[in-house]
């Protein structure tokens, strides 16, 4: 079945500095998700991506939908503490077809 | 985006025993899908349920063990059945946006993390 990697596993970093995170299939996706779950929370819809090259920014976060359709990337600029967590992709290669989940990126922010 | 609250928000359960967990949405919507999410793991699709006929079940998953029920369309029941300690895990429902356009944002509950000793 599809898989969905992402990469790094998981991340420390100091407070300020910026993050980046991907996320690859094997296989070409039509719509990308990406999401963030603190302990204890179900997962929160941050960015949805639906055309190839799109980028889409929420606030500080910037997310782009990568041209082969095989890929995507998640940013966050000058991370603060609460951007502790973990983050999710999720892709779907058709519309009606389920969402595939990646294994996720735990991030840690240091003061 | 849609509201949903599930409840329990946790159990402690012995096994052999069953659950049910409750999946209450702000708006009517037509898909529902309940997921586990496993220690340290992401997430894995259990079933879809649509109002008005049978769950469909992913594949390792079955009736017997994670019975469903869809009433109507704001509501869904997921039942996790003769628990076991492997069925420890966090249980999250979650819908498709009622208020978007196709392809639909996927929209989780706060979940219900249950522990079988």
């Amino acid at each position: 079945g599809q898989q969905l990697n992402q990469s790094p596993q998981s991340m420390f970093i100091q407070e300020g500095e910026d993050v980046s995170m991907n996320c690859t299939s094997s296989s070409i996706f039509n719509t990308w998700l990406w999401y963030k779950q603190d302990p204890g929370e179900g997962p929160v819809l941050l960015i949805a991506l639906y055309k190839a090259g799109e980028l889409t920014s929420n606030g500080r976060l910037t997310a782009q939908f990568g041209i082969t359709r095989k890929d995507s990337f998640l940013n966050i600029s000058a991370s603060i503490p609460s951007d502790v967590g973990i983050y999710f992709c999720a892709g779907q290669d058709n519309y009606g077809q389920n969402f595939v989940f990646g294994p996720g990126t735990r991030l840690s922010v240091l003061p | 985006s849609a509201v949903i609250s599930q409840k329990p928000s946790r159990d402690i359960c012995q096994r052999g025993t069953s659950l049910t967990i409750q999946c209450q949405v702000d708006s009517q919507v037509t898909m529902m899908f309940w997921y586990r999410q496993q220690p340290g793991q992401s997430l894995t699709l259990i079933a879809t349920a649509n109002q008005g006929s049978e769950a469909t079940y992913e594949s390792g998953f079955v009736i017997d063990k994670f019975p469903i029920s869809r009433p109507n369309l704001t509501f869904s029941t997921l039942t996790v059945s003769n628990m076991s300690p492997e069925d420890s895990s966090i249980y999250l429902c979650s819908v498709e946006d009622p208020a978007s356009s196709p392809p639909y944002e996927q929209y989780f509950g706060p979940g219900t993390r249950l522990t079988v000793t």
